[in-house]
């Protein structure tokens, strides 16, 4: 079982729909949440960052963290065709970086997302 | 400023080649990281460096030579490369992670460098 399992789709959703995204996690030590958006042949950039549970609102994005069931979620409100990418989901343990070590991300595989006109 | 800049943005090298790739970042970052990242995958982290100083390799092969002349920049020498080396290679940075929850532990990647290996 990978530590981190992402639906990796394609999605494919129209114009103005909300746009849910999850992934699953099996570390009960992950504190540390991320979600980056990739385009095409770009780096990921990121779109959001929760620190233990609950929710975290920007703009059309919300990201949520509900760690008793080890899931994450990401919703996108009113979607736009730019908002078509590659959605990754990343986090780390608490305490990974204390010694100096940098910070050692978990990658989901990726949801490909497509908003059509 | 969240920017983190890599050259050259494309590379094409044959098998015999030596290359290196440059990663640069002005957020005053102390750890930087190299990732490998083939098509529809994600990232796969290669080495990570704290304080300009090696702290991480993931067992990459020694064709990939990592190097962190000051805390600003970041290259990644390149020889001897296989065909399937090909792939983006990104740089990212952050803050050195001190367990506060605020937001150290976000990495910040670069545009990435295309490689292929002939």
């Amino acid at each position: 079982q990978k530590e981190v399992e992402q639906d990796p789709g394609p999605l494919s959703v129209p114009e103005g729909a909300i746009v849910s995204l999850n992934c699953t996690y099996s570390n009960s030590a992950f504190q540390y949440f991320m979600w980056y958006r990739q385009y095409s042949r770009k780096g990921p950039e990121l779109l959001m960052y929760t620190y233990s549970s609950g929710n975290k609102e920007d703009g059309r994005f919300t990201a949520q963290v509900d760690k008793s069931s080890k899931y994450i979620s990401l919703f996108i409100r009113d979607s736009q065709p730019s908002d078509s990418a590659t959605y990754l989901c990343a986090m780390s343990a608490v305490g990974y970086g204390l010694t100096g070590g940098g910070n050692k991300l978990t990658f989901g595989t990726g949801t490909q997302l497509k908003v059509e006109l | 400023d969240t920017e983190v800049t890599q050259t050259p943005k494309h590379l094409v090298m044959g098998m015999t080649n030596k290359k290196s790739l440059k990663c640069e970042q002005h957020m005053g970052h102390r750890a930087m990281y190299w990732y490998k990242q083939k098509a529809k995958k994600p990232p796969e982290l290669m080495f990570v460096y704290s304080y300009e100083k090696l702290s991480i390799n993931e067992s990459v092969p020694s064709r990939f030579s990592p190097e962190c002349p000051n805390s600003s920049l970041l290259n990644l020498h390149l020889h001897a490369l296989q065909p399937e080396d090909s792939a983006l290679y990104l740089c990212a940075s952050s803050q050195v992670p001190q367990g506060s929850g605020r937001g150290q532990e976000t990495q910040y990647f670069g545009p990435g460098t295309r490689l292929l290996v002939l």
